[in-house]
Formats: structure tokens, sequence, C-alpha cells
């Protein structure tokens, strides 16, 4: 799986939007873009993943590059429950084992 | 209802002694895994199993011995435990639908060594 880069941490002001970014210019055709999250004391949540195309789900709204090699996850109105580390991850289109974490992204919503 | 469920949720323990945690999910999923997070919050895997077999084994001490009876529940045994293994473990679950897999984490089973 190719290696991402994220900011280790953000803050934003509640009901603003929450823009991360993720580098992974490794990446290959076939590996597709995940987003996790982890509040504190929490277990790990999935947010949204993405091939190629711009995902949208009731939580977030994924954008990738034309050329594949970044990726922003867009939280439109962060509130304070959105306070949490999130991780980008690359796998393997298919592919099915283990999550590679690294330190992600401190996300703090501010009041 | 809760998707991945873990027990118990804390526990404290002195060195030495034998413990287990269990998990146990209700998607029926096919695959599971045991995660740790250690206290600099680093999240790494352990096992994995798939239907019931071991298909990942991450240089985990063989103190760590997990056991899945039916493929709804992985558990993580854990002989003569050491200060070192007080951490966050946390089970997961997951399944590939098409080309494209999410997992499942339980809440976490926070571990303290004394």
């Amino acid at each position: 799986d190719a290696k991402t880069t994220q900011p280790p941490s953000m803050d934003c002001a509640e009901g603003r939007a929450a823009n991360l970014p993720c580098n992974h210019s490794t990446i290959s055709g076939n590996e597709y873009v995940y987003w996790y999250r982890q509040i504190h004391s929490q277990g790990p949540q999935y947010i949204i993943h993405g091939l190629k195309n711009n995902e949208t789900n009731e939580m977030a709204s994924l954008i990738i590059t034309e050329d594949r090699k970044s990726s922003t996850l867009i939280l439109p109105h962060a509130t304070l429950r959105d306070t949490a580390v999130y991780y980008c991850i690359v796998r393997v289109r298919g592919s099915q084992g283990n999550l590679i974490f690294g330190k992600g992204t401190k996300l703090s919503v501010k009041p | 209802d809760t998707a991945v469920s873990q027990t118990p949720k804390y526990l404290v323990t002195q060195m030495g002694n034998d413990k287990s945690i269990k998990c146990e999910q209700n998607l029926g999923h096919d695959t599971m895994y045991w995660y740790k997070q250690d206290s600099k919050k680093f999240l790494k895997i352990m096992f994995s199993y798939n239907n019931k077999e071991l298909i990942i084994n991450e240089t985990v001490p063989n103190r760590f011995s997990p056991k899945s009876p039916d493929k709804a529940h992985l558990n993580l045994h854990i002989n003569s435990l050491e200060l070192g293994d007080s951490a966050v473990y946390f089970c997961a679950s997951s399944q590939v639908t098409g080309y494209q897999e999410t997992q499942y984490f339980g809440p976490g089973t926070r571990l303290l060594v004394l």
C-alpha cells in the first residue's frame, strides 16, 4: 500500500468547513483512498473512500486530485464532536487485510 | 445493536497474570482483527483471522494467543502479562464487498498491567 503524508494537527472553528489534506504521491492506479477517524477513547470509525472521482456521503466529502497524488477530506460544517484524529489510508482495490495507520491529523474544532 | 463488542472495557491486573479479552461481531463478516494502540497512540495490527483461520500474525510475542471459536468471535488470551502490555486493544471485523472493504472497530479494551 502506498504511503501517505498528513499534517500532524489542524484547528477549525465550529460551524466552518474543515479541510484535511493528504498526500499520496506514490499511489498506483488500483489503490483506493480511505479515511477513518478516531475520536478520543473510541475505536476508529470509517468515514469515506474513493478511487478517482469525488465522493460524498452523510459524514463528509472526499476530493481527489486529477493526478490522484493528493486528496482532501471535507467536513462541511464541523462540530465539537468532530474533534478527532483523522487517518488517510491507501489500499489496493479489492484487498482485505489490516489497515496501516500512520500518525494522522489531530483536528481540533474550537467554539 | 452493537456491531463489534469487546469485554471487558477496562482490565487492571498484576504482572505475571493471565487474562483474556473477548470480541464478538454481529455483522456476519468473515474477517476479524486485533489491533494494539500503545501510549504513543500508534495503532498496529496484531492478528487477523478469516473464517476462523489465522492469516496475519505480526511479530507478536507468543504470550499472545488468539482464538476464534466461530466466525463471529475472536478472543485474545495473554499469558504472563508484562508492564509493556499496557495498551488499548481494539477488535475489528470486515468483509470485502465488490472492490471495497470497510473495517468496523469495537470500543476497545484498556489494559493496565501493574
